[in-house]
């Protein structure tokens, strides 16, 4: 299995601000995702990280609403820009080591936009 | 697209005695990855079991085993002799083979284990 982090734990922002979540796996995996799950909802796929290019985006999902990075094998990003309430969410990424492999989750990032 | 259902918003089940989550889900895929994940409150998902769709073979582990279906595209968790750290979120999850293992996942069932 994978163990993965994700920093912060939760938030609390203001409207129009943006907020940027790290995800780290203790070793390699091949892919990284990054799922929301709004109050009392199911998880929801944003986007798939890619290595070293764009991530791709699920349809509703925009990059410029929520950039994603992902410089190496180990690490991501997600930045959710230019927030509303609406976002309020908790935001999850995963990884998983091969195609069809099981995906281990992060704790997520609980966030609140006031 | 795939869809998955969970039609049970909420079940309960006494301490030590067994309780069956369903799950039904619709693709044209032949191969595919079936997962069930526990989320407790403190919101980690956390992998309860996975079956490939090949394998007749329902997948077991521990106290938690699968009744897979695939005529009847289901796929059913039980947990036997229930405990009170059973009690979470259940997700029911599908993932076609040969893809970047993305996740399509149900609604959820609440299971509450009662003493």
């Amino acid at each position: 299995s994978a163990v993965i982090s994700q920093k912060p734990s939760r938030d609390i922002c203001q409207r129009g601000t943006s907020l940027t979540i790290q995800c780290q796996v203790d070793s390699q995996v091949t892919m990284m995702f990054w799922y929301r799950q709004q109050p009392g909802q199911s998880l929801t796929l944003i986007a798939t990280a890619n290595q070293g290019s764009e991530a791709t985006y699920e349809s509703g999902f925009v990059i410029d609403k929520f950039p994603i990075s992902r410089p190496n094998l180990t690490f991501s990003t997600l930045t959710v820009s230019n927030m509303s309430p609406e976002d309020s969410s908790i935001y999850l990424c995963s990884g998983g080591r091969g195609l069809a492999d099981t995906q281990y989750f992060g704790p997520g990032t609980r966030l609140t936009v006031l | 697209a795939q869809t998955v259902t969970q039609s049970q918003p909420e079940m309960s089940v006494q301490e030590a005695e067994t309780v069956t989550l369903s799950c039904t889900y619709d693709t044209s895929e032949s191969d595919y990855y079936l997962f069930w994940y526990k989320q407790p409150p403190s919101r980690q998902m956390i992998l309860v079991i996975r079956q490939e769709a090949y394998k007749q073979q329902n997948a077991t582990e521990n106290r938690f085993s699968v009744n897979f279906q695939k005529a009847a595209k289901s796929f059913s968790l039980k947990i036997s002799d229930s405990q009170l750290g059973d009690a979470a979120m259940y997700f029911c999850a599908y993932s076609p083979a040969g893809t970047a293992s993305k996740l399509t996942f149900g609604t959820g069932t609440r299971l509450q284990v009662t003493l």
